[in-house]
């Protein structure tokens, strides 16, 4: 089956520690992207990443890191700058529709985060 | 300012009611598209519909239904005969044309609640 898969469902932190979501597409997507989700509130955009070896900051990047080194991943690291980590975090990827050139997103089942 | 609004933070109906969520946005571009998702119980957003600032024809697909006007810069979306699967967090988002791929601004969610 295509889809996007998110590991692990549920992730505890410790202080001080860096840990890493994975997401993995295989839909053929260029585009992939980081949102963080915190109650009550939409999705806040941490990084994206347009191709293999290439990504952009989104509006909440601190505290953060990405790579992509290959076309199927893009894991997101949160690191022990991050002071507030506790949150749902959602990877997506997306198709390019033509001739516009804009995206619909498609998103994987999420990854909660908890500080112990 | 780019910005999605969802005045509705809650909403309760029973079963076989019908109901509609409300979208406003922001804009100043005249090139620009909206999206609804679904977000249920278990966390993965779910697509429901893209629709670009051209085509202001209203759509059905089976129950649902959205009525987008830009002379109120509304989005809106009706679910006719709800059941309790209905029940979710359903999102509105807007994306600018021209802006960097990412750039999915989303509101903060409407909670649907359907009692059987």
């Amino acid at each position: 089956d295509g889809g996007i898969t998110q590991s692990p469902k549920y992730l505890f932190r410790k202080e001080g520690q860096n840990v890493t979501l994975s997401c993995e597409q295989n839909l053929n997507h260029d585009a992939m992207y980081w949102y963080r989700q915190d109650p009550g509130q939409g999705l806040r955009l941490i990084y994206y990443s347009q191709i293999v070896n290439d990504f952009q900051k989104g509006d909440i990047a601190e505290g953060y890191s990405v790579s992509r080194e290959k076309k199927e991943s893009f894991p997101l690291t949160v690191t022990s700058a991050q002071k507030n980590p506790t949150a749902f975090y959602l990877c997506a990827s997306s198709i390019t529709h033509l001739p516009d050139r804009t995206e619909t997103q498609y998103f994987g089942p999420g990854t909660r985060l908890l500080v112990l | 300012a780019q910005k999605v609004t969802q005045a509705q933070t809650e909403i309760s109906v029973v079963e076989k009611e019908d109901v509609t969520l409300d979208c406003v946005y922001e804009t100043r571009d005249t090139t620009y598209y909206l999206f609804w998702y679904k977000q249920p119980p278990s966390g993965e957003l779910v697509f429901l519909i893209r629709r670009n600032s051209f085509d202001e024809q209203n759509e059905i697909s089976g129950r649902y239904s959205w009525n987008f006007q830009k002379s109120t810069s509304s989005f809106n979306f009706t679910i006719t005969a709800s059941q309790v699967v209905d029940s979710a967090v359903y999102f509105c988002a807007l994306r600018f044309y021209g802006g960097s791929q990412g750039n999915l601004i989303f509101g903060k969610g409407t909670k649907l609640s359907v009692k059987p």
